[in-house]
């Protein structure tokens, strides 16, 4: 069982669109959820965490967490064209080790 | 704005030999991570550091790897005896806190060619 889930994409939203990325874990006692973008030859670049219940809102982003469901989601709204990277979820689960999901390519188009 | 560094971005080396990976973490951070990427793949944790020890390590992290803060400011990863499944980005992080509001800031990566 992998210890994070992402759908891979492509996801492709027209510029202005909201983009909604999702991810679950597997781990019930994980304690902290990132997300994090990534273009392609670059390192990773944290964009929110999240460790309660409920949504979290910065600026055009908004991370979300479930965590009777296991569940988190990103979404940006008003996409632009320079959003367009791969999303990682990453988790810190009860083990205090970090779980990255294999991330969702998105594009966004002008 | 203060950043990881590291070095070298791109190291090429034979089979068998032993590779010290370098970085330089943000300086008033606390907790110090090591990650890698195969080509195509997902990031996947290697260990975390804290007070001068292993914090956590995976399952990949096994007795040919190492980890060292020989100074201040430096923090390395040593492998031993490279493998060509070795090759991978190798990506240094560093935290000022721990858990859920230990935003993690990446260097920009090592390549490591094992040929």
């Amino acid at each position: 069982q992998k210890e994070v889930e992402q759908n891979s994409g492509p996801l492709s939203v027209p510029e202005g669109a909201i983009a909604s990325l999702n991810c679950t874990y597997s781990d019930r006692g994980s304690q902290s959820f990132f997300w994090y973008r990534q273009y392609s030859g670059k390192s990773p670049e944290l964009i929110m965490f999240i460790y309660s219940n409920g949504d979290k809102e910065d600026g055009r982003f908004t991370a979300q967490l479930n965590k009777a469901s296991q569940y988190v989601s990103l979404l940006i709204r008003d996409s632009q064209p320079s959003d367009s990277a791969t999303y990682l979820c990453a988790v810190e689960n009860s083990g205090n080790q970090f779980y990255f999901g294999t991330g969702t390519s998105l594009t966004v188009i002008p | 704005e203060p950043e990881v560094t590291q070095t070298p971005s791109h190291q090429v080396t034979q089979m068998g030999q032993e590779v010290i990976l370098r970085c330089v973490p943000i300086s008033n951070h606390l907790y110090f991570y090591w990650y890698r990427q195969i080509l195509g793949q997902k990031v996947e944790f290697l260990v975390s550091f804290y007070n001068n020890e292993i914090s956590e390590k995976s399952e990949i992290f096994d007795d040919q790897f190492s980890v060292e803060r020989p100074d201040g400011s430096n923090f390395t990863l040593k492998i031993r005896s490279t493998k060509l499944e070795d090759s991978a980005m190798y990506f240094c992080a560093s935290s000022a806190r721990l858990g859920a509001a230990g935003e993690q800031y990446f260097g920009p990566g090592t390549r490591l060619t094992v040929t």
